[in-house]
């Protein structure tokens, strides 16, 4: 049972586009939502997360928006660039000692064009 | 500050052998956890830990045992090896949920084959 659907499975973006990424969950306790960004041959690492108190939350090129009602969050990258090339995943995890428990979604595969 | 080592990075195994594969972190973390990474399925929770003694299970944690005797090892062992369980895994260590918006922060992963 995925608890966190992720799409798209992979997108290709020009350098300069916005790339967007969306995840829709189910558990209704899931309360952290992070995104990680995975180079190959290396761990995830985290890359932005917000907490359901807020609908947005921007750190440089990279923006989630949150809908709690409709259980969805996407990322967005804005002015894309080659550099951003790495596969994205969006979790989640419900709060107190459940913190450290992330679901994740499938993974996007982003390659950003020259 | 070396972070989330993982060791051995590639391994390769006969079905039915046993293995351990090892995570240390010196970050002082209280949270530690091991994940596979299965193409096409995201990361899956295998077993967790919210500090040293003890543990549960994750996701999928039939054919893996975990212990963790102290706050920077969570050493992860396979009983008994079968093909199934050829994956990437991965350790990760992050601080008390109450310490904020805290991070889990990754290691490199070790490929595992199972022949």
């Amino acid at each position: 049972q995925q608890q966190v659907k992720q799409s798209p499975q992979s997108l290709i973006v020009q350098k300069g586009g916005i790339s967007i990424i969306n995840c829709a969950y189910e558990n209704t306790a899931f309360d952290y939502f992070p995104w990680y960004q995975q180079f190959p041959g290396k761990g995830p690492a985290l890359l932005i997360a917000i907490r359901p108190d807020v609908s947005e939350k921007k750190e440089g090129r990279f923006t989630i928006s949150f809908n709690k009602s409709a259980k969805q969050f996407s990322l967005h990258i804005m002015d894309s660039q080659p550099g951003d090339s790495a596969t994205y995943f969006c979790a989640a995890s419900a709060g107190g000692t459940s913190y450290g428990k992330l679901t994740f979604g499938q993974g996007t595969i982003l390659t950003v064009h020259p | 500050n070396a972070g989330v080592t993982q060791t051995p990075k590639f391994q390769v195994l006969k079905t039915g052998q046993s293995m351990t594969l090892q995570c240390a972190q010196d970050m002082n973390h209280e949270y530690m956890s091991w994940y596979r990474q299965d193409p096409g399925m995201g990361l899956r929770l295998i077993h967790y830990s919210v500090g040293a003694g003890i543990t549960d299970q994750g996701e999928v944690p039939n054919g893996y045992n975990v212990s963790r005797s102290t706050t920077e090892d969570f050493p992860l062992r396979l009983l008994s090896a079968a093909p199934s369980q050829t994956s990437v895994y991965f350790c990760a260590s992050g601080r008390d949920a109450g310490a904020g918006n805290q991070p889990q922060h990754f290691g490199d992963g070790t490929r595992l084959s199972i022949l």
